[in-house]
């Protein structure tokens, strides 16, 4: 089944404690971004990926890295994250750039206390 | 900076009744997306509309391009209970970027 997956779902936290979100698409898409949904606010593309080692900031880059050394994987890392990442989080993938439709995965709920 | 103003943020309509969200661009878009997300559930790709004056039917589902390519709409016909959820429209400015509306929630009166 084609699918883009996350981890973990939920996840609580405490300020200053690295994390790492990892998403996986088994599409062989090239284009992978990721979101933060928060209310009133609707999605922000934080960073995006148009291929293997190719990153670029989105809107809200400040406080996320991420890595694109495979092609099916795209983790989203918190170096040291605050209140204000508290917020929904999906990955997204699409088969090139954004003419094309973009297929998100689950979500992952971070709690920063 | 390059926004898509999404309106409006919450309808609630009665079952049947019809219902529009609009997003308008102050600048050209090169393409223009819309998703729907189920309450709980994540962005669900709906269509793509990239010619000027486009319009596409899907069902009870209208999508419009404006002439100018800086307004899209989406109309439904009748709503059902299924159609429950937040819609966003996403842009593409000429960029790798998809700018994304703040989304229009629909709640649905049985």
């Amino acid at each position: 089944e084609a699918q883009v997956t996350q981890n973990p779902r939920y996840l609580i936290t405490v300020t200053g404690k690295k994390l790492t979100v990892t998403c996986s698409q088994n599409m062989n898409h090239e284009y992978m971004s990721w979101y933060r949904q928060d209310p009133g606010l609707g999605l922000r593309q934080i960073y995006y990926s148009m291929n293997v080692e190719v990153t670029d900031k989105g809107d809200v880059p400040e406080g996320y890295k991420v890595s694109r050394k495979e092609k099916r994987n795209f983790p989203l890392i918190l170096e040291s994250p605050s209140p204000n990442q508290t917020s929904l989080y999906f990955c997204a993938s699409s088969l090139a750039r954004t003419l094309y439709e973009q297929y998100f995965g689950p979500g992952t709920r971070l709690t920063v206390t | 900076g390059q926004q898509v103003m999404q309106i409006p943020q919450y309808q609630h309509v009665q079952e049947g009744e019809d219902f529009t969200t609009y997003c308008n661009s102050s600048t050209t878009l090169s393409n223009i997306q819309w998703y729907k997300q189920r309450p709980g559930g994540h962005p669900v790709f709906l269509i793509q509309l990239v010619k000027s004056g486009e319009v596409k039917k899907q069902k009870r589902l209208t999508f419009q391009f404006g002439e100018a390519k800086k307004n899209s709409s989406l109309h439904i016909t009748a709503t059902q209970t299924t159609d429950v959820g937040t819609y966003f429209c996403a842009g593409n400015f000429g960029n790798e970027k998809l700018t994304f509306g703040t989304g229009t929630r629909l709640t649905i009166i049985p």
